[in-house]
């Protein structure tokens, strides 16, 4: 089973500077794939960026940058430079990548507002 | 391309009535998921199909919600009787296969039953 666990149910970032939304996650599989999705407040679910368990390096997509720590078992997102655009609710999700299956489990989300 | 289709966007049904949405996949995507998004339980996973056979469908709440896909462009979920607890953001996905990282994710079907 995996779990995925997002502690921030709110943050809030000036224009221009980084924010930083925490994720920590369980789970027994030893390889594993770790995501993170972005839903504006039109609804839909907007896929940001990738993180491989076993990938060497962290993911970078444009601003956004994936600071993954296996051994805390955290994924965290990094947002630099915030756009009033990237006001959004945002989750974290994972899902095993052995044992077959191709299910994604979600975090809570956290609700990035970004102020002038 | 298109990206996912849901039908309809928004559905508002009356307690005991059945209720049908629909998806369509990105065309060539082997994997179909129906989420379903509430702020009690956030998002879950109801069921997923890999060419068009169900694989997991723990998530299904219960016997009322029923999900086919009878070819690799069309899938309903179906949800006989309807209850007022049902209402949510009931959401389509779909990914190519295993070895790809993202599911595109449809706009979803906003469902409240009154």
């Amino acid at each position: 089973a995996q779990k995925i666990t997002q502690t921030q149910p709110g943050m809030f970032v000036q224009e221009k500077e980084a924010v930083t939304l925490d994720c920590t996650y369980d789970t027994s599989d030893p390889s594993y794939g770790l995501f993170w999705y972005k839903q504006p407040s039109s609804g839909e679910m907007i896929f940001l960026i990738y993180q491989g368990s076993y990938d060497q390096q962290n993911a970078t997509e444009g601003r956004y940058s994936l600071n993954f720590q296996k051994a805390r078992k955290s994924a965290n997102l990094v947002i630099s430079a915030s756009q009033l655009g990237d006001s959004a609710m945002y989750f974290c999700a994972m899902r095993g990548l052995t044992g077959g299956g191709n299910k994604l489990t979600f975090g809570t989300g956290t609700q990035l507002k970004v102020e002038l | 391309d298109a990206g996912v289709i849901q039908s309809p966007r928004h559905e508002v049904t009356e307690m005991g009535q059945e209720v049908t949405l629909r998806c369509k996949p990105i065309s060539g995507h082997d994997y179909l998921f129906w989420y379903r998004q509430t702020m009690m339980r956030g998002l879950e996973l109801l069921i997923y199909f890999n060419n068009n056979v169900p694989i997991d469908d723990s998530g299904m709440p219960e016997d009322r919600f029923s999900a086919k896909m009878p070819n690799a462009s069309f899938s309903t979920l179906k949800i006989q009787p309807s209850e007022p607890r049902d209402s949510a953001v009931y959401f389509c996905a779909s990914s190519p296969d295993t070895s790809s990282y993202e599911q595109y994710f449809g706009p979803g079907t906003r469902l409240t039953v009154t």
